[in-house]
């Protein structure tokens, strides 16, 4: 039973456009989101996160949205570059119910390809 | 390069066999995860050390144990191993234990044959 679940498996994009990712969860004590990135042959590297005190999370071209009544974030890149081609994943924790921040549960990835 | 070092990068062994899985992490970092990636399956948390002592368990299969030493490095034990076992092996670092921010390893590909 997936907890956190990216129902795209892949995403191409043209560059100089949004890319938008999505993830859905189920557990409502999540209260910590994350995404990661992750290049063939490297390990994940943080990307973006935001707390569920909070409904939106910008940091240069990334955008994470969270609708909370929906169980639902999204990741937005804009611009979007050849090099973000990567896998993404989406990962939350319920750190508020003694859950530890660092024990987080990965969604499968969505794999974008940005085309020049 | 994340800082956080994962030897051997790629292991084969077959079924029944034992094996040891190292990391070290970021220079200061107290506190690290293993997470196990199989074939299109996210990564699914193992086990957390902090400072030496276990804090937080996930999914680790009784055949697996871990532990942390002294100098902050880590190892996973995978033992009777099947061939479900198969995966990919992240460590991963913080410099605390209240982060979700986490430095990982390129991983260790373990084959079981």
């Amino acid at each position: 039973d997936q907890q956190v679940k990216q129902n795209s498996p892949s995403l191409s994009v043209q560059e100089g456009r949004i890319s938008i990712l999505n993830c859905d969860y189920t557990n409502s004590m999540f209260d910590y989101f994350l995404w990661y990135k992750k290049y063939p042959a490297e390990g994940p590297t943080f990307l973006i996160s935001i707390s569920s005190i909070k409904d939106k999370n910008e940091d240069g071209r990334f955008t994470v949205f969270l609708n909370k009544s929906a169980k639902h974030l999204s990741l937005h890149i804009v611009p979007s570059q050849p090099g973000d081609s990567a896998v993404y994943f989406c990962a939350a924790s319920a750190r508020s119910y003694g859950g530890s921040q660092g024990n987080l549960i990965f969604g499968k990835g969505t794999k974008l390809s940005v085309k020049p | 390069d994340s800082g956080v070092t994962q030897t051997p990068k790629h292991l084969i062994t077959a079924t029944g066999q034992r094996v040891t899985l190292r990391c070290s992490p970021r220079s200061g970092d107290l506190s690290v995860y293993w997470y196990q990636q199989s074939l299109d399956q996210g990564l699914q948390f193992l086990i957390q050390y902090y400072n030496g002592e276990e804090r937080a368990k996930g999914n680790i299969l009784e055949r697996f144990s871990a532990q942390q030493f002294p100098d902050l490095h880590s190892e996973l034990n995978l033992s009777s191993l099947e061939l479900g076992d198969s995966a990919l092996y992240f460590c991963a670092s913080s410099p605390t234990l209240n982060t979700g921010e986490l430095f990982f390893g390129e991983g260790s590909r373990l084959t079981v044959l």
